[in-house]
């Protein structure tokens, strides 16, 4: 099995703030990873597939980078909305999530 | 717009089978690895299995020995049948469809999901 190791478990942040949260993969799995945003009692939000796509419709201040086995989810400028649980996924076989990332008002 | 939408019993007596079914609407039940995903109360995300419109399917290995998918083409839907629960089946469990049909990918359409809990 795939393991997908995320840090940090837990953000502290403000409005306007650059967020960046970093997956690890257990192995090579290119660039198969998509990050996804989640609010409580909603299902998740993708935001970024094949580790730096845009899903539609997704503001231009979420970006993905990485491959290999290190992938990285930045927030350039924090909005209010984005104080969320945020969660990676590979894809290379079958699908795998990280731990998630909570990011809270600092 | 494809949506769709999980149904089945609140509530599951422990060592009982918990069953759920997704229900497709805005499209047909095509060449996509339909997929059960859950998540415990305050926990991750972790995938169960997936069927596709062939009847082909594929579970994680972890859940693998109790977990039966199937589809049903006529009506537009698919479901997860998961035997011998325990107070750690408790989650809300999602149905979700990757965004490419035939390959595994990112998943773009989620249901609402549905908290399923046991009854002890």
């Amino acid at each position: 099995d795939i393991q997908m190791t995320q840090s940090p478990s837990t953000l502290s942040a403000s409005v306007g703030d650059r967020v960046t949260i970093t997956c690890r993969a257990s192995q090579n799995i290119n660039s198969w990873v998509a990050w996804y945003q989640q609010k409580l009692g909603k299902a998740p939000k993708l935001l970024i597939y094949k580790a730096s796509n845009l899903e539609s419709g997704v503001p231009s201040r979420f970006s993905g980078s990485g491959s290999g086995t290190e992938f990285t989810l930045t927030i350039t400028s924090l909005q209010p909305d984005d104080f969320a649980t945020y969660y990676c996924q590979q894809y290379f076989s079958y699908w795998t999530f990280g731990q998630g990332t909570k990011v809270d008002i600092k | 717009q494809v949506q769709l939408q999980e149904s089945g019993p609140r509530l599951v007596k422990p060592s009982e089978t918990l069953s759920l079914t997704c229900s497709i609407s805005g499209g047909s039940i095509s060449n996509y690895y339909w997929t059960w995903i859950r998540q415990p109360p305050g926990k991750g995300l972790e995938w169960i299995g997936y069927i596709q419109n062939s009847g082909s399917s594929k579970f994680n290995p972890s859940l693998k020995s109790r977990v039966t998918i199937s589809v049903d083409t006529s009506k537009n839907q698919f479901s997860l049948m998961l035997r011998s629960v325990t107070a750690a089946d408790t989650a809300v469990y999602f149905c979700a469809r990757p965004m490419t049909p035939d390959q595994t990918d990112g998943f773009d359409v989620w249901g609402l999901g549905t908290m399923v809990t046991d009854s002890s």
